[in-house]
């Protein structure tokens, strides 16, 4: 059964920083990792799909990595903003039928 | 935009009563997903379907059914409401190049 990690469970960074969001996941034979993101009370906004074939994607200001050998993807946010302020969560398929497990997510605040 | 819409966006019921909630989608996705988001256990997947009459459990399946007459619409169904089935319920498809796309989602809340 597939298992997914994030850590940490929260972060609160100034405004203009760096930071990388962790995500481990338990059973390496994946095809495919996604990152989502969740604004408090709204609906889950896809980010990133890495396909088990590549080891990034980029889309704007965030970078994700998969390494599947070592059970490990992250986010890089570069130059944070306030409106990056959400949850963050990374999912990885489970079994047949294409279903995801998720992680329970990293709260993210970027502060002024 | 994978235009899927979930219905009703917002409903409140009491506790024994049969609810049925719709996910719609207009791109003709063949698998389609009902999950569950609750405090402390993230999401969790209840049924989901691989095609027309094609469904199967989650890890959180009991109280639930669900039916798939038509590629477009996945109906959730709550066939005795109780309070442990408060919850904001999310539907999503999945694209294989694309992979998942959620619904706004609906909240449930049994009184």
């Amino acid at each position: 059964k597939q298992e997914v990690t994030q850590i940490p469970a929260a972060l609160s960074v100034p405004e203009g920083e760096n930071l990388v969001l962790n995500c481990s996941f338990t059973d390496s034979a994946i095809y495919n990792l996604q990152w989502f993101r969740q604004d408090p009370g709204k609906g889950l906004t896809s980010l990133l799909l890495i396909q088990s074939s590549q080891r990034e994607q980029t889309s704007g200001r965030l970078n994700a990595s998969l390494d599947k050998s070592s059970g490990r993807s992250t986010l890089y946010i570069a130059a944070s903003q306030p409106g990056d302020s959400a949850t963050y969560l990374c999912a990885a398929p489970t079994g047949g039928g294409n279903k995801l497990t998720f992680g329970t997510g990293t709260q993210l605040k970027v502060e002024l | 935009d994978a235009g899927i819409t979930q219905s009703p966006r917002h409903k409140v019921t009491e506790t024994g009563t049969p609810v049925t909630l719709r996910c719609h989608q207009t791109e003709n996705h063949r698998y389609m997903y009902w999950y569950r988001q609750d405090p402390g256990h993230g999401l969790r997947l209840i049924h989901y379907s691989y095609g027309v009459k094609d469904t199967d459990k989650g890890e959180v399946s009991d109280g639930y059914s669900v039916s798939r007459s038509k590629t477009e619409d996945f109906l959730l169904t709550l066939e005795s409401a109780t309070s442990s089935q408060t919850s904001v319920y999310f539907c999503a498809i999945f694209d294989r190049d694309y992979g998942y796309t959620f619904g706004s989602g609906t909240r449930l809340t049994v009184v």
